[in-house]
């Protein structure tokens, strides 16, 4: 079974570069969430969606993040313009809606921004 | 304000022995409590979860214990193995049934051989 796939594993880009990370969720789940990872905030949901909507994006720190779902089978995460205080990892998770269900995590994007 | 807490940022433990990780929450109208392990390079992988309809849930060497009337989450592994050595964090779903998870800031267990 493919699990969530994450690409690119790892981005290194300059200030004030476009990054936008990607996200293929497991094949019939409705759920997807965007979160990042850092020392000091720990593990943070981003932004979630059910059935490809945007449901909750409190989470997203800046104008400068998007987020788009426009299909069940794709999602990404766009910073633009990026700043060093972005570095971090992303992680892209997904679950089915119905019900209390675990999350399924990728295994992250590793981002640097120099 | 963190919702849910793990108070010990590291635990290290023999090979062979209990390892028991902490959780605690601040709202009882959490319904449901997961708890994920995570190895470096990785994304968080699940591991256990349990209702709160329930105080008690087992897999194999791992038991989840939720003691609502104190607010309190805790993961038995028995017995402990170095393969265990992970970062793992817990989290509660909300009961609004939207599928959203609020995680600990994680406990990095070291099981030494």
């Amino acid at each position: 079974d493919a699990g969530v796939i994450q690409s690119p594993r790892h981005e290194v880009t300059e200030m004030g570069q476009e990054v936008t990370l990607r996200c293929k969720p497991i094949s019939g789940h409705n759920s997807l969430f965007w979160y990042r990872q850092t020392m000091m905030r720990g593990l943070e949901l981003l932004i979630y969606f059910n059935n490809n909507v945007p449901i909750d994006d409190s989470g997203m720190p800046e104008d400068r993040f998007s987020a788009k779902m426009p299909n069940a089978s794709f999602s990404t995460l766009k910073i633009q313009p990026s700043e060093p205080r972005d570095s971090a990892v992303y992680f892209c998770a997904s679950s089915y809606l119905t019900g209390a269900q675990p999350q399924h995590f990728g295994d992250g994007t590793r981002l640097s921004i120099l | 304000d963190q919702q849910v807490k793990q108070n010990s940022p590291s635990l290290s433990v023999q090979e062979g022995r209990i390892s028991i990780l902490n959780c605690d929450y601040t709202n009882s109208m959490f319904d449901y409590f997961l708890w994920y392990k995570k190895y470096p390079a990785e994304g968080p992988t699940f591991l256990i979860s349990i209702s709160s309809i329930k105080d008690k849930n087992e897999d194999g060497r791992f038991t989840v214990f939720l003691n609502k009337s104190a607010k309190h989450l805790s993961l038995h592994i028995v017995p402990s193995q170095p393969g265990d050595s992970a970062v793992y964090f817990c989290a509660v779903h909300g009961s609004s049934n939207t599928g959203k998870l609020i995680f600990g800031q994680g406990t990095t267990l070291q099981v030494k051989p």
